[in-house]
């Protein structure tokens, strides 16, 4: 499978624990994304990578978490003394650089639940 | 935050009988893209239109685009109970340089066999 792949799918932790987040982009694809997404609503963007780069960050992306792309491939994220109000779906996904379309491949997401 | 809005909230159709979602935004754009969701799982992109093209179609599949009203309508044709999943219109804006997909607040289909 060359699509978008996310680990863990499930993830339960207390508050106060921290969570890091997984995410294997397409192989080709230079730009990755980072997504939440609280039940019934739109996906909300956090941040973008181009290869290496972290090159926006939105201001619901506080100060407890953190991604990085180390290599230009795979990226993580991680929540630091997670908060109940951090549960959510975390969508992470990748494009070829266009800047133009911009169409992006999504991956199947991580539920994150905090007790 | 979110981009706009889509109506209905949510559908309920038989099958055979055709969908239409309606999406609004806010600002100016670059291109409007449909994406499919299902229940619990990742997105998956169903169309894309162009801030100059007015109608697009794929398969089953018919966008229209409104620059002038901020608005766009998904039509889906002889739905089928496969097509149950919410929809989510995102925009591209030079305004957000290009980088980020923001979303609306989506529809939920239900198709009934």
């Amino acid at each position: 499978d060359t699509g978008v792949s996310q680990d863990p799918r499930h993830k339960i932790t207390k508050r106060g624990q921290n969570v890091t987040f997984r995410c294997d982009p397409i192989s080709e694809h230079n730009r990755l994304y980072w997504y939440r997404q609280t039940l019934g609503q739109g996906p909300e963007f956090l941040t973008y990578f181009q290869n290496e780069a972290q090159l926006e960050k939105s201001r619901l992306l506080s100060d407890r978490f953190s991604a990085e792309r180390p290599k230009g491939s795979f990226s993580t994220l991680e929540i630091q003394r997670t908060e109940q109000g951090d549960s959510a779906m975390y969508l992470c996904a990748s494009s070829v650089m266009d800047s133009v379309n911009n169409e992006q491949f999504f991956g199947p997401g991580t539920r994150l639940t905090v007790l | 935050s979110q981009q706009g809005e889509e109506d209905p909230q949510a559908l309920s159709i038989q099958e055979g009988e055709n969908a239409t979602m309606n999406c609004s935004y806010k600002t100016s754009i670059n291109n409007l893209q449909w994406y499919r969701q299902n229940s619990g799982r990742g997105l998956v992109h169903l169309i894309l239109i162009r801030s100059n093209e007015r109608e697009k179609h794929s398969g089953r599949l018919r966008v229209t685009l409104d620059t002038s009203k901020k608005s766009s309508s998904l039509l889906i044709t002889a739905s089928r109970a496969a097509d149950t999943a919410s929809y989510f219109c995102a925009t591209v804006s030079m305004n957000t340089g290009f980088q980020k997909l923001v979303f609306g607040t989506g529809t939920r289909l239900l198709v009934s066999p």
